[in-house]
């Protein structure tokens, strides 16, 4: 069976330039969660989804920051226009549902972002 | 304060020894913990969860839970180069997860 796909796996931008990130969960998981990584610090939520809705999206900057699950399926994270700090490794994981955080949670390999 | 707490490290163990990982929580409703893996350079991959208070052993690792005292532990017996990660703590409740910022564990050969 495969795992959480992500794409791409790195990407190099320049500041107020715009980035989106795709992810596909794992066949059959109706949870979809949006993670940032930065270097020395756990994962942080940013979106998690239960199939197409969004049910907790309290720590996503929606100044710059944008999402979609369209159909429940695939996901996009976009960020524009991106800034220095948001240099990170964006993280999409998966889980059955509909129990969200009690399931046990698929994690992709992640897209390095590096803003210059 | 931060809602999981965890001693960065690096924390270093010989081959064969025990190496103990700790984590706190602030959040009183907090119901289920989980200690995830993650190698360098990679993704997190879960290897423990629990949810009662009390010990929950497999194989060579062992979790430990204390609501009383929001502290939640992970023991590695037997420990191997190939533990050699980040492990990192997460604690849901309240509908709310979070992330620790791991504890970076070196086994010495």
């Amino acid at each position: 069976e495969a795992g959480v796909v992500q794409s791409p796996r790195y990407k190099i931008i320049e500041k107020k330039q715009p980035v989106a990130f795709w992810c596909n969960p794992i066949s059959g998981h109706n949870t979809l969660y949006w993670y940032r990584q930065n270097l020395g610090q756990g994962p942080e939520l940013l979106i998690r989804y239960e199939n197409e809705e969004a049910v907790d999206d309290s720590q996503l900057p929606k100044d710059r920051f944008s999402a979609e699950r369209l159909k429940g399926v695939d996901s996009t994270l976009k960020i524009q226009p991106a800034e220095l700090g948001d240099s990170a490794v964006y993280l999409c994981a998966s889980s059955l549902g509909p129990f969200s955080y009690v399931d046990e949670q698929f994690f992709g390999p992640g897209t390095r972002l590096t803003v210059l | 304060q931060k809602e999981v707490e965890q001693n960065s490290g690096p924390l270093s163990v010989p081959e064969g020894a025990i190496a103990s990982l700790n984590c706190t929580y602030s959040d009183r409703v907090s119901q289920s913990f989980f200690w995830y893996r993650q190698y360098s350079g990679k993704s997190p991959e879960l290897i423990m969860s629990i949810y009662s208070n009390g010990d929950k052993e497999d194989g060579r690792f062992t979790a430990q839970l204390n609501k009383a005292s929001q502290y939640v532990s992970l023991l590695i017996r037997d420990s191997q180069p190939s533990d050699s990660a980040t492990y990192l703590c997460a604690v849901e409740g309240g509908n709310q997860f979070y992330f620790g910022t791991g504890t970076s564990l070196t086994v010495i050969p």
